[in-house]
């Protein structure tokens, strides 16, 4: 079983600032990763998929990295609309399996 | 436009059973893997469940093995989830999603699932 962790578990940033949000996984899963963003009361929204992909309507400020065990999101220039959690989702033994971990709560310092 | 909505939850006593839907359009349902995810109240996401396109196999996580059942009818474009022996474990707001090569591109709003005496 794959187990995925995330790291900070709150990131406290100022609007304007940058925000860098790190995944693991306990073993690797080549570039099957996706990367979520929750806001209170809402649904998921698929934000980047295979480590580095964004999704359809995805602003640029938004980009993945990493391959294998260690991935990055990183938000360039915090906006007002980007305060969320952010959740990493390996898919790599889909199917039978999506794992998810446990959330970065990004919120205003 | 893709849109899933689900319906089916509510109040349920421990050891009681609901069956969840979930309404598809916008897309070529058929073509598409779907799964379920849940998150309990002030928690992060869970999977649940999955099916293939064409419904021939479905896919559960240990938490909920043996107690649920997935379904599709690809006819009616609709998936639903068949939930027995809840446990108060279980309560949750539960999402319907489209997947795609594995990366879950829409989701539904959800529908609550309450398991409480």
């Amino acid at each position: 079983e794959i187990v995925m962790t995330q790291s900070p578990v709150t990131l406290s940033v100022s609007p304007g600032e940058r925000a860098t949000l790190s995944c693991r996984a306990s073993q690797s899963v080549s570039s099957d990763l996706a990367w979520y963003q929750q806001k209170p009361g809402q649904a998921p929204r698929l934000l980047i998929y295979g480590a580095s992909t964004r999704a359809t309507g995805i602003p640029a400020r938004f980009s993945g990295s990493g391959s294998g065990t260690e991935f990055t999101l990183t938000i360039s220039s915090l906006q007002s609309e980007d305060f969320a959690v952010y959740y990493c989702q390996q898919y790599n033994n889909w199917p039978p399996l999506l794992t998810f971990g446990p959330g970065t709560k990004v919120d205003i310092k | 436009e893709v849109q899933l909505l689900e319906s089916g939850g509510g109040l349920v006593q421990p050891g009681g059973s609901l069956r969840l839907s979930c309404a598809a359009s916008g897309f070529t349902f058929s073509s598409y893997a779907m799964t379920w995810v849940r998150q309990a109240p002030g928690k992060g996401l869970e999977w649940v469940s999955g099916i293939s396109g064409s419904g021939g196999t479905p896919y559960y996580a240990d938490s909920v093995k043996g107690r649920f059942t997935i379904s599709r009818d690809n006819s009616k474009n609709t998936l639903d989830l068949q939930v027995n022996s809840l446990r108060a474990e279980d309560t949750a707001v539960y999402h319907c999603a489209r997947v795609a090569a594995g990366m879950v591109d829409y989701w539904g709003q959800g529908t609550l699932v309450t398991v409480s005496s």
